[in-house]
């Protein structure tokens, strides 16, 4: 059984650039969520995906955005970055039946200067 | 707002005793709940899910939930160095899909 995997594992961008992240589910997985965690703090829901729509999302601005593609692998994309992006970007991916028992992949730690 | 709190500790306790971690949650709504292990510099772990009142055990681990009080908490028993980690308490935030995250307790287990 894959586990959920990530990339890259680091990232350093400039203020206003834009990033994308991605993300490729555990084996049979269908549906992804996307969290950002900054220190010190717990994860902080994005949005998630099922079937490549989006199906719920957190408190974010429009400028973070993502995809799911029909292997149920996801990319995160944020633009204008602020320093305040700066964070452990965490994905993770469950059942459509059981979508509250996730499991994370190793997180992407973005900084942004 | 929907909120899940812990005490952010930290949480010490002897190695071989029973480290007891807690979580009180605002949505009287709230029907299960999950424990998440977090090493520091890695991601959450899930180590437990509870969906009904009362106890679930799994090996040394034991969720009790306790909805008329809006109580969860998290027993690790017979301690050991390797339980040293940040425990995430969470709840679904049922209709847009979003899983709310309290701050975490570290826990360190003193040899």
């Amino acid at each position: 059984e894959t586990g959920v995997t990530q990339s890259p594992t680091h990232l350093i961008k400039t203020r206003g650039q834009q990033v994308t992240l991605r993300c490729s589910s555990q084996s049979g997985h269908n549906t992804v969520s996307w969290y950002q965690q900054a220190l010190g703090q717990g994860p902080q829901f994005i949005f998630q995906y099922y079937r490549e729509e989006e199906n719920g999302r957190g408190n974010f601005p429009p400028r973070f955005s993502g995809l799911q593609f029909p292997n149920y692998s996801s990319e995160l994309n944020v633009n204008a970055l602020e320093l305040d992006d700066s964070a452990l970007y965490l994905c993770a991916s469950s059942l459509a039946a059981v979508p509250y028992e996730q499991y994370f992949g190793p997180g992407t730690r973005l900084t942004v200067t | 707002q929907k909120e899940v709190e812990q005490n952010s500790g930290p949480l010490s306790v002897p190695e071989g005793a029973i480290a007891s971690l807690n979580c009180t949650y605002s949505d009287r709504g709230s029907q299960s709940f999950f424990w998440y292990r977090q090493y520091s510099g890695k991601s959450p772990e899930l180590i437990m899910s509870i969906y009904s009142n009362g106890d679930k055990e799994d090996g040394r681990f034991t969720a009790q939930l306790n909805k008329a009080s809006q109580y969860v908490s998290l027993l690790i028993r017979d301690s050991q160095p390797s339980d040293s980690a940040t425990y995430l308490c969470a709840a679904p935030n049922f209709g847009n899909e979003k899983l709310t995250f309290g701050t975490g307790t570290r826990l360190t287990i003193i040899p």
